[in-house]
This record gives C-alpha cells, structure tokens and sequence, in this order.
C-alpha cells in the first residue's frame, strides 16, 4: 500500500519550454501533496503545499508563476515548469501524505522527476 | 526553533552486521513525530519508520528500529543484519508544529551509509 506514482522520471527540454510533471496517489486518497526540489548531495527543500481543490501554499523564495501546481482531485497533483531555463535543471520530487493520517504526516513519496533545460 | 541534525556524513558497515545512524532533534513541544526516510541512488524517498513523542514503545518495522531517547532528544536508527541493498541516504526528519494541512517535516541533512560485502 501507499504507492505514489511520479511522472515523467525524467525530461530533458529547451530552454523557454514549459514541463509538466504528475504525482499520482495510486491506493489512498491524498488531501495534501508536497512538492521537493533537491540539488545534488543535499537534503530536500520544500517548495509547495498543495491542498486539494484550493491554491497551493509556496514557501519563501519560490515563484508561484513560475511553478504552477494544480491539486485538482484527491489522487493527483501536477507541477508545471513554466519558461523553464538552465537553473531550473534538478531533481524534482512529490510526496503524498493520507488524508486519514494528517494528524502524523506520514509523507509517501514518488520516485522523482530528474528535469534538465538545455 | 525546531531542528534536526544528523552528524554523520557518511558511514561504512560490514554486510550482516548492525549499523547505527544518528539523529538528534530539537523541540521545544511535548507532541511531535519523527521519521527516518532511505533515499537510494536511483532517487525514490523511501519512508522506513515513524516514532510518535508519546508513543512508549520503540519504533520498529522488520530489520529498522528506532532507538528514541526523549530526554537526550534523539532518535537513532538502528539497522540490524545490514544487507548490501542498503546502501544509500537516510533522512531523519521531524514534524513541524503547526495545525492544519500545512504541516510540514524538517529534515536532516542526511547519512550516507555504505555496506561493504
């Protein structure tokens, strides 16, 4: 149980493209979903709350035009990459907590989308 | 303010045998949860085991377990029989004091743990 399904794993795309990434809850229902940015050898940072059906919380410091993040039903979640360019490359990755377990908020993450903007 | 700190960049263990990973956590609430994560090379965040602050027992899930010291404020992982497969990051993390969806964790810089057969 608990699956979170990330996709795609990986894009490689032209600078000033757009790039959409998935995060699916394949077995439970999902109210909330984090979105991570991690640089290499560092831990995770947060960049968004994502709430179903309402507007995401970002944290400090991240363009909420820039990473567009749609909660649309208890299963999915989207992360668009708009006019991505080079400094955007990173490794990508969302987690879903269970709605029933918000009180512990044990997140179950997907398998992370490598982006890198040529 | 809460944080978590893991003071072991990187460690070694022989194949079969324990390791222990460190975690202390600061805190100044009486209710909060702690997690240790396992990060692979391919990338996937792996949730290995929870320890709730009032929860009595000591956390354990197959081959982990959380060796919890409140009054030390830490929470070890301990990983017994180590298996090659082992080899990767491990993230301690904590649940961040706040109601409401929101919450979020703080997480460790992580533990890179080799195991050599």
């Amino acid at each position: 149980g608990a699956v979170v399904s990330q996709h795609p794993s990986r894009v490689i795309c032209k600078s000033g493209t757009s790039v959409k990434i998935e995060c699916r809850s394949l077995d439970f229902q999902a109210t909330t979903m984090f979105w991570y940015r991690q640089f290499p050898k560092q831990s995770l940072m947060l960049m968004a709350t994502s709430n179903e059906g309402s507007k995401a919380t970002y944290e400090q410091g991240v363009e909420k035009d820039k990473f567009l993040i749609n909660h649309a039903s208890l299963t999915l979640s989207t992360l668009t990459v708009t006019s991505a360019h080079p400094e955007d490359s990173s490794f990508y990755i969302c987690s879903a907590r269970m709605s029933e377990q918000w009180a512990k908020n044990i997140q179950y993450f997907g398998a992370g989308t490598r982006l890198s903007v040529l | 303010a809460q944080k978590i700190t893991q003071t072991q960049p990187g460690m070694f263990v022989q194949e079969k045998e324990a390791v222990t990973l460190d975690c202390t956590y600061d805190t100044s609430d009486q209710s909060y949860g702690l997690f240790w994560y396992k990060q692979p090379s391919s990338g996937e965040m792996i949730f290995l085991i929870y320890q709730g602050s009032y929860d009595e027992q000591n956390a354990t899930e197959g081959r982990y377990s959380l060796n919890f010291q409140k009054a030390r404020k830490s929470a070890n992982l301990v990983i017994s029989a180590s298996q090659l497969g082992d080899s990767a990051m491990y993230f301690c993390a904590m649940r961040e004091r706040n109601a409401g969806n929101n919450r979020k964790l703080i997480w460790g810089l992580g533990t890179s743990l080799a195991v050599n057969p």
